[in-house]
C-alpha cells in the first residue's frame, strides 16, 4: 500500500505552460518535502513544509502544505526545459526519527 | 563541495553472486539511509543508521541483505545470493543537524 500517491504519473508540456503537481494521503505527516530527481542522480531536495496551509515559493516554484496536512502541491509556472525530471514528495509521520515515505512520482517533461 | 559518493556506479552480476554496495556519507553527517528505487515499487527506505548503528532496517529483506556501517566515513549494503527481482538503482543519502537527506549518485545494479 503506497502512502502518498501523486498525480498526475506523467506529464508533457510545453515551455511556457503552467502546471500543478499533487501529493495525497490518507494519513498526517508532520512535514513533507518535495524532491527533484534528474536521470543519472539522486533526488535534491526542494523545499520542506511543516505547518498545515503553508506555502512557499522557491522562483517559480510554488508549494503548498494541505490545512489537514495530509496533502500537498507543486505549482510551476511558466515551466522550462531545465524543469524536466522525476518530481517527488515525502511525508515524515512524526515518530521524532524524520524518516521520510516517498511518493509514487511525477515525470515531467517540459519541450522547448 | 561535500558530497555523498557511491561505488559501483554500475554493477552487473549473475543470480547467486555476492554484491556489495559501497557509501562515504558527508563528513560529519550522523544519519545515513539506503533506499531501492525501480519503476513499480518507487523509492523504499531499506535501512537507516545514526552514529552508525541500526536504528530501522524493517524495509529490508532480512534473508540475503545486510546493512553495515564498519566507521563513520563508511556503510556498506551487501546482498547474498542476489536475485534478478533485486535489479534496481540503490541509493544511499546522509543527513546531519537538519531533516535534509543528501542523496549519493546511487548504484544501479543489474542481476541477470
Amino acid at each position: 500500500t503506497q502512502l502518498l500517491e501523486q498525480s498526475p504519473q506523467f506529464l508533457s508540456i510545453q515551455e511556457g505552460e503552467n502546471l500543478t503537481v499533487y501529493c495525497n494521503s490518507s494519513s498526517v505527516f508532520s512535514s513533507l518535502q518535495w524532491y527533484r530527481q534528474e536521470p543519472g542522480e539522486g533526488p535534491v531536495l526542494l523545499v520542506t513544509v511543516v505547518t498545515g496551509g503553508e506555502v512557499k515559493k522557491l522562483k517559480r516554484l510554488t508549494f503548498q502544505f494541505g490545512d489537514a496536512r495530509k496533502d500537498s502541491s507543486l505549482h510551476i509556472t511558466a515551466a522550462q526545459p531545465g524543469d524536466t525530471g522525476l518530481y517527488l514528495c515525502a511525508g515524515d509521520r512524526g515518530s521524532g526519527t524524520y524518516k521520510y515515505i516517498f511518493g509514487t512520482g511525477t515525470r515531467l517533461k517540459v519541450l522547448a | 563541495d561535500a558530497r555523498v559518493t557511491q561505488t559501483p556506479r554500475h554493477k552487473v552480476t549473475e543470480m547467486g553472486q555476492e554484491v556489495t554496495m559501497r557509501c562515504q556519507p558527508i563528513l560529519g553527517h550522523n544519519t545515513v539511509f539506503w533506499y531501492r528505487q525501480t519503476m513499480m515499487q518507487g523509492l523504499e527506505l531499506l535501512a537507516y543508521f545514526r552514529n552508525r548503528a541500526p536504528l530501522d532496517d524493517s524495509g529490508m529483506p532480512k534473508d540475503r541483505f545486510s546493512a553495515e556501517m564498519p566507521d563513520a566515513t563508511l556503510a556498506t549494503l551487501k546482498i547474498q545470493p542476489s536475485e534478478p527481482r533485486d535489479s534496481a538503482v540503490y541509493f544511499c543519502a546522509s543527513r546531519g543537524g537538519s531533516n535534509e537527506q543528501f542523496f549519493g549518485p546511487g548504484t544501479r545494479l543489474t542481476v541477470l
